[in-house]
């Protein structure tokens, strides 16, 4: 168990409305990534951090951002949700040993 | 443009038989390839990774390959079991410090019938 947390687990809201995602880690490791994940499209990098307050964008940033103020945690933010942002998303956390990639367990976003 | 494929959305095979599921890239010049598995509802989990400089790689029933002149990733489960029925992504690494330069395969569901 990579001790990575999302939270919440499965949310429904409406379009236009602000939503947050939460990922915790308990492994205090230095980089941490949003994907999202899509029937067809595979995993797709939405935001990474490199450490506290040092972000930077992926392949599919538009109309999401990110915050990272403790090492901990890693905040995905939709600042006004809408149809095509219906996904799911996981955090993950990589070992910069290994390459390894330690996923969450997901957040499944609906909106409506 | 980058693009990874792999061969097939779906692969049933018999119990006990061999699994074979592939995947192809294009324009990418990967330092590692990596295969994941992803159970419904969860997270992918991370099973092997292989260099560009390693040929094949074992761990315990599973076996994968590296061909960077054909671009291809051959991940063989051998004696397989129902246990072993998920959804397999394969993904091309750049070998950076940061994970941000992985690209991920879309998966194959595999089901193994008893």
């Amino acid at each position: 168990d990579a001790g990575i947390t999302q939270s919440p687990r499965h949310k429904v809201t409406e379009t236009g409305t602000p939503v947050t995602l939460r990922c915790h880690q308990t492994e205090n490791h230095r980089y941490m990534y949003w994907y999202r994940q899509d029937p067809g499209h595979g995993l797709r990098l939405i935001h990474y951090s490199y450490g506290v307050k040092d972000t930077d964008k992926g392949e599919v940033s538009d109309g999401y951002s990110v915050s990272r103020s403790k090492t901990e945690d890693f905040l995905l933010t939709l600042e006004s949700a809408t149809s095509s942002q219906t996904s799911v998303y996981f955090c993950a956390i990589s070992d910069t040993n290994t390459g390894e990639l330690f996923f969450g367990e997901g957040s499944r976003l609906t909106v409506l | 443009s980058q693009k990874i494929e792999q061969n097939s959305e779906a692969l049933n095979i018999q119990e006990g038989k061999t699994a074979t599921l592939t995947c192809n890239y294009t324009n990418y010049s990967p330092a590692y390839l990596q295969w994941y598995r992803q159970d419904p509802g969860r997270g992918p989990v991370f099973l092997l990774l292989i260099r560009e400089n390693e040929k094949e790689k074992r761990k315990e029933r599973l076996k994968v390959t590296f061909d960077t002149t054909l671009k291809q990733s051959l991940f063989h489960i051998t004696a397989s079991q129902p246990a072993d029925s998920a959804t397999y992504l394969c993904a091309l690494d750049k070998g950076y410090s940061s994970a941000s330069k992985i690209i991920f395969g879309s998966g194959t569901r595999l089901s193994i019938r008893p």
